[in-house]
């Protein structure tokens, strides 16, 4: 399954919304569908897991949604520490794969 | 606390084998309840997983790697490890190693990453 992030980057200020989409080319299961987060040089972060699960510690700002192929991270009110590179990831068909990632910059 | 630490050569020539090894900290790579996979990323590009083994040893590859990669685990030295053979540049990357709950890929504690460089 080949996972398309849009936008390639996302432009915003402290305190706005950051809205991140992950498309599928096929549809899958919701429970198969993670996101991470990724600061440079560092490890990805587990945020959500089954499309819309926060992992353990991960601040109630952040959010996910979907079903199908189409499926949504949205940050309220972002903090200084979100800016970074999110990516989706899916495991409901080998080989798991992940999207391309979206970088979420300071505007 | 679950940590998990990479060991291995930063440089690998070309054609030969890249060997990584993963060290965890606490037990719970004792328990079957979790799964240990390799995912590696190229400068600048998305991740791609390589593969996971169980505690007792079962094994997944990604079928694009698979003639290549081998994924092994030392339960008593708390280690698990990833080889892969015939190396090119295009497999020059972060080599990161993680958990995930046994039956999911939802990877919640992740090695710092080991930079690997395939060059003569």
């Amino acid at each position: 399954i080949v996972l398309t992030q849009s936008p390639g980057t996302l432009s915003l200020s402290p305190g706005e919304r950051a809205t991140l989409s992950c498309r599928g080319n096929q549809t899958f299961s919701s429970r198969y569908l993670v996101w991470y987060q990724q600061k440079p040089g560092q490890a990805p972060r587990l945020l959500i897991y089954g499309a819309s699960t926060r992992a353990a510690g991960i601040p109630d700002r952040f959010s996910g949604s979907g079903s199908g192929a189409d499926f949504t991270l949205t940050i309220d009110r972002l903090e200084p520490e979100d800016f970074a590179v999110y990516y989706c990831h899916q495991y409901h068909t080998s080989p798991q794969t992940f999207g391309q990632g979206t970088r979420v910059e300071v505007e | 606390q679950v940590q998990l630490q990479e060991s291995g050569p930063g440089l690998v020539k070309p054609s030969q084998t890249l060997s990584l090894t993963c060290t965890v900290s606490g037990d719970s790579i004792t328990s079957d309840s979790y799964y240990w996979s390799w995912i590696r990323q190229p400068a600048g590009k998305t991740l791609e997983w390589i593969g996971r083994i169980s505690t007792s040893g079962n094994t997944k590859y990604n079928p694009f790697l698979q003639s290549r990669v081998t994924l092994s685990i030392d339960t008593s030295k708390k280690q698990f490890s990833v080889k892969l053979i015939s190396v090119t540049a295009a497999d020059s990357a972060v080599y990161y190693c993680a958990r995930s709950a046994a039956g999911t890929a939802n990877f919640d504690y992740w090695g710092q990453g080991s930079l690997v460089t395939v060059s003569s």
